[in-house]
């Protein structure tokens, strides 16, 4: 199976936008709409920011908002707070009962 | 509240079995399928598979197929995860989590660490 695409690290001072690509292929990202991100601060458990693209789940700030273009998820951070400092990593359907993750980016603000 | 509770800390030798637990608690544990996810350390999250309870028939990604046994029980709303001989390159954490009606891992359980050393 092939690994989705992150950049390993995006910044922005407080209050300015940062966004995260995740880039797949037709057989992941493209072919489905179940692509999914996460957001996990050090030593604790994932916590589920978007789903299916672009849906947040409640009590999710809307700040947190993603979309889709092609072979390419995106999640777009506005707004940037202290707490949004975390590694995030996107999720999509692979097909097959298949899922695969990126392998993360380290979102710090500066 | 929705939550899940995941057994205790390992620590194991090579060629050891273990079978981890995932307890669901606060919701209708039949009607949403259960993930593991691992992470090693310092690295990212990787999904090794998932079961539906109502049919406890598993799902694997091709990286994990063979190497980890996936079940659940859902008249003790548990899942589970087992190896029937470990290897040092199973240390990691071991999250399970849970599918929301729409594909995303909506809640966690808090993680288990398992330690293979000699």
């Amino acid at each position: 199976q092939t690994a989705l695409t992150q950049p390993p690290s995006a910044s922005g001072s407080p209050g300015q936008s940062v966004t995260i690509s995740c880039t797949g292929t037709s057989s992941d990202v493209g072919g489905y709409g179940h692509v999914s991100w996460y957001q996990q601060h050090p030593g604790k458990a994932p916590k589920l920011v978007i789903h299916e693209v672009s849906k947040r789940p409640s009590g999710v700030p809307d700040r947190f908002s993603g979309s889709k273009s092609g072979n390419t998820a995106s999640l777009i951070v506005s707004g940037l707070q202290a707490e949004d400092e975390a590694d995030y990593f996107c999720c999509s359907y692979a097909g097959s009962d298949n899922f695969v993750f990126g392998p993360g980016t380290k979102v710090t603000v500066l | 509240e929705v939550q899940l509770v995941q057994s205790g800390a390992e620590v194991k030798k090579p060629g050891e079995s273990l079978r981890l637990s995932c307890k669901g608690s606060g919701y209708n544990f039949a009607n949403h399928w259960i993930s593991w996810v691992r992470q090693m350390p310092g690295k990212g999250l990787e999904w090794m598979g998932r079961i539906d309870s109502t049919d406890s028939n598993p799902k694997y990604s091709p990286s994990f197929q063979g190497r980890v046994t996936i079940s659940a029980d859902k008249s003790i709303s548990t899942a589970f995860l087992q190896w029937s001989s470990l290897e040092a390159s199973d240390t990691a954490m071991y999250y399970c989590a849970r599918f929301g009606v729409s594909h995303g891992l909506d809640v966690w359980g808090q993680g288990t660490t398992v330690t293979v050393s000699s």
